[in-house]
């Protein structure tokens, strides 16, 4: 069981706009550290997508963005293209554990 | 350009060890911490721990303790990735990932396959 909560699978048409949420606690987002984001094409290694919240490295579309509240953050892409069909990991710093933690990943489907 | 190039899959019998190579290149080697990650069929990621190449310092996460052994070789720029007592549950892909809170650059990965 992952320590941050990620829903499993989320589908969307073409075009359309999907938020997918990371959920911590007061050790990891909810204290203040911060969130990346990984995307993860099938069959290939994770890259990066988002770092430090709302980051993006450079060749990352403005189509991606990331945002953080509380004890949770979320990762939202507008314009749904086929390619964005992936699975998407969260990851931030827990201080009770000393370490980085992931979720456990959301399946996006472009339908 | 960053590179991370690990070594081929394996296939190893309960109870053997396996080592497993990442190969980096495009940087300079000593300056950002290796991470290895691991993920088992249809999972998440999961952290294994951490080498730092300057000096070659490791963190291991709690669960691999005792199991798991990080080395680098700064001559080759090539980090290695040790785990003994294979058990089933270690059938996984592994990655290297370059970083420190945030991993930049990841390898290609390495199936591990475990059979009794």
């Amino acid at each position: 069981q992952s320590v941050l909560t990620q829903t499993p699978s989320v589908s969307r048409a073409p075009g359309q706009r999907v938020t997918i949420s990371c959920t911590g606690n007061s050790s990891n987002i909810g204290a203040g550290h911060d969130v990346h984001w990984y995307q993860q094409l099938p069959g290939t290694a994770p890259k990066l997508l988002i770092y430090g919240n709302n980051n993006r490295p450079s060749g990352v579309p403005d189509r991606f963005s990331g945002s953080k509240s509380g004890t949770s953050a979320s990762l939202a892409i507008t314009g749904l293209q086929a390619e964005d069909e992936a699975d998407y990991h969260c990851q931030s710093y827990d201080s009770s554990l000393s370490d980085s933690v992931f979720g456990g990943g959301t399946k996006l489907t472009v339908l | 350009q960053v590179q991370l190039v690990q070594s081929g899959a394996e296939v190893k019998k309960s109870g053997a060890s396996v080592k497993v190579s990442c190969k980096a290149s495009g940087y300079i080697f000593t300056s950002y911490y290796m991470n290895w990650v691991r993920q088992a069929p249809g999972q998440g990621l999961e952290l294994m721990g951490r080498i730092n190449p300057n000096g070659g310092s490791t963190s291991y996460a709690q669960k691999f303790q005792g199991r798991v052994t990080m080395t680098r070789d700064t001559s080759t720029s090539t980090m290695y990735m040790e785990l003994s007592s294979l058990r089933s549950e270690d059938t996984a892909v592994y990655y290297c990932a370059r970083g420190g809170r945030h991993f930049d650059h990841w390898g290609q990965g390495t199936l591990v396959t475990v059979s009794s």
